[in-house]
């Protein structure tokens, strides 16, 4: 799979939106981008994954560059719950098996 | 909603006990993996399965095993347990008709 870079931390203000970012510069026409988040003391959970278009869900929206090789993960309004690691993850279309989990993003969320 | 259960969310053992940690997922799920995550290391896959009775070794399986009887429980087998695996092991479940991972909460292991 294809290698993604993500900053180590980022902050956000309550009810403020938060735009996650990924670069992926190898990304090929097959891989999928997919956002998992881990709450402390939780396993990952599903986000949100796309191919080309935009996607949007009840927990976020997923915007893809036009080229692909970066993506943005948007929380519309960011809440404490949301405090969390997010991780960027590339996927070849079709497969099952293991997602490799890189450092991810630790998101904080201020009050 | 769709659950992947682990039987303990904390243990305490000490070094050379035999140590099972169990996992059960209620979605028909084919696949299924057992993680375990350290600070600065993130998640390692250990073992997974992808059909009863199947077992696949992941990128970290010396020192333990797993256990597949049943489509939906998979278990972790640590057969004599060392400090270095104090860690948090995490399963998750798979659909083979979809690449989403569904985890369970984690069980956290001391080795003592």
């Amino acid at each position: 799979d294809a290698k993604t870079t993500q900053p180590n931390s980022m902050e956000s203000n309550e009810e403020e939106p938060v735009h996650l970012p990924c670069n992926h510069s190898t990304i090929s026409g097959t891989d999928y981008i997919h956002w998992y988040r881990q709450l402390p003391s939780q396993g990952p959970e599903y986000v949100i994954h796309g191919l080309t278009s935009n996607v949007n869900n009840r927990m976020a929206s997923l915007a893809i560059a036009e080229d692909r090789k970066s993506s943005t993960l948007i929380l519309h309004r960011a809440t404490l719950r949301d405090a969390a690691v997010y991780y960027c993850i590339l996927r070849y279309g079709g497969s099952q098996g293991n997602l490799i989990f890189g450092k991810g993003t630790k998101l904080s969320v201020k009050p | 909603d769709v659950k992947v259960t682990q039987s303990s969310r904390y243990l305490v053992k000490r070094t050379g006990e035999k140590v099972f940690l169990e996992c059960v997922q209620d979605m028909d799920h084919e696949n299924m993996f057992w993680y375990r995550q350290d600070p600065g290391l993130g998640l390692r896959l250990i073992y997974f399965s992808y059909d009863v009775k199947m077992k696949e070794k992941g990128d970290i399986p010396e020192g333990y095993s797993v256990s597949r009887e049943k489509k939906e429980r998979f278990s972790l087998i640590l057969e004599s347990a060392s400090t270095n695996q104090t860690s948090m092991y995490l399963c998750a479940s798979q659909g083979r008709n979809t690449g989403e991972l569904f985890f369970g909460e984690g069980s956290r292991l001391t080795v003592l």
